[in-house]
């Protein structure tokens, strides 16, 4: 079942702060976020198991709460070069498959 | 990161004929590899797992005899849309890990248009 992504979409302004969220019906084993930039195939920037990891890497960080079944994507002082749509994906523990959410669509302005 | 190669870019065949997408993983071994299709502005939806030497688990409502997927090698797995239509126009990806719960990296995609 595909996991649900909020917002859909956002517009900052370039320095600004934005989070996304990343919600399942399932009992999760791992969360995936990539970044797709139009045309391009998704690029991989993060995963966290269960356990309630958090991870960052620069200005972007992520959480993980298994007790709600929730992933949140943090970009701190958000660069144009971060302008994109970003998806979560879902496994469930023993699953093979990756499931995607339906995106977000992140727009940063000068 | 792992890279992926996906070939072809792009593809425009003729409806009726078959395309061989391939995907392969050039710097590690990939026990499994997915394959998805996207539509413009939309997600990316899965359509079959594949492991290497196994046969691969479609999605329901994907036709397992229409998109005929080989996982013959921990390197290399093939999609292949036999008979192909206009309605099947669309951006394959294929993405592959290692094992369980790792990171999976993705091919550059192939966008496929059946004129």
């Amino acid at each position: 079942q595909q996991p649900v992504q909020s917002p859909q979409a956002v517009i900052l302004r370039e320095g600004e702060d934005a989070v996304i969220n990343c919600s399942s019906s399932k009992a999760l084993y791992s969360v995936h976020w990539y970044r797709q930039k139009h045309g391009e195939a998704p690029v991989f920037l993060m995963i966290l198991l269960k356990g309630g990891e958090q991870k960052g890497h620069d200005k972007i960080s992520a959480s993980f709460n298994e007790k709600k079944q929730q992933s949140s994507l943090y970009l701190t002082a958000s660069q144009l070069s971060y302008s994109g749509t970003y998806f979560c994906g879902t496994a469930t523990e023993g699953a093979q498959k990756l499931v995607f959410g339906q995106g977000t669509r992140l727009t940063i302005n000068p | 990161g792992a890279v992926v190669s996906q070939h072809p870019s792009w593809v425009i065949c003729k409806s009726g004929t078959s395309v061989k997408i391939e995907c392969r993983s050039l710097d590690f071994q990939a026990t499994t590899m997915f394959w998805y299709r996207q539509f413009p502005k939309q997600s990316l939806m899965l359509m079959a797992t594949s492991n290497e030497g196994s046969k691969a688990t479609y999605e329901q409502g994907v036709e397992k005899d229409k998109f005929l997927i080989n996982h013959a090698s921990l390197t290399l797995s093939t999609l292949t849309v036999t008979s192909a239509h206009p309605e099947d126009s669309s951006f394959y990806i294929c993405s592959a890990r290692y094992r369980y719960h790792t990171e999976a990296f993705f091919g550059q995609g192939t966008r496929l248009t059946v004129v």
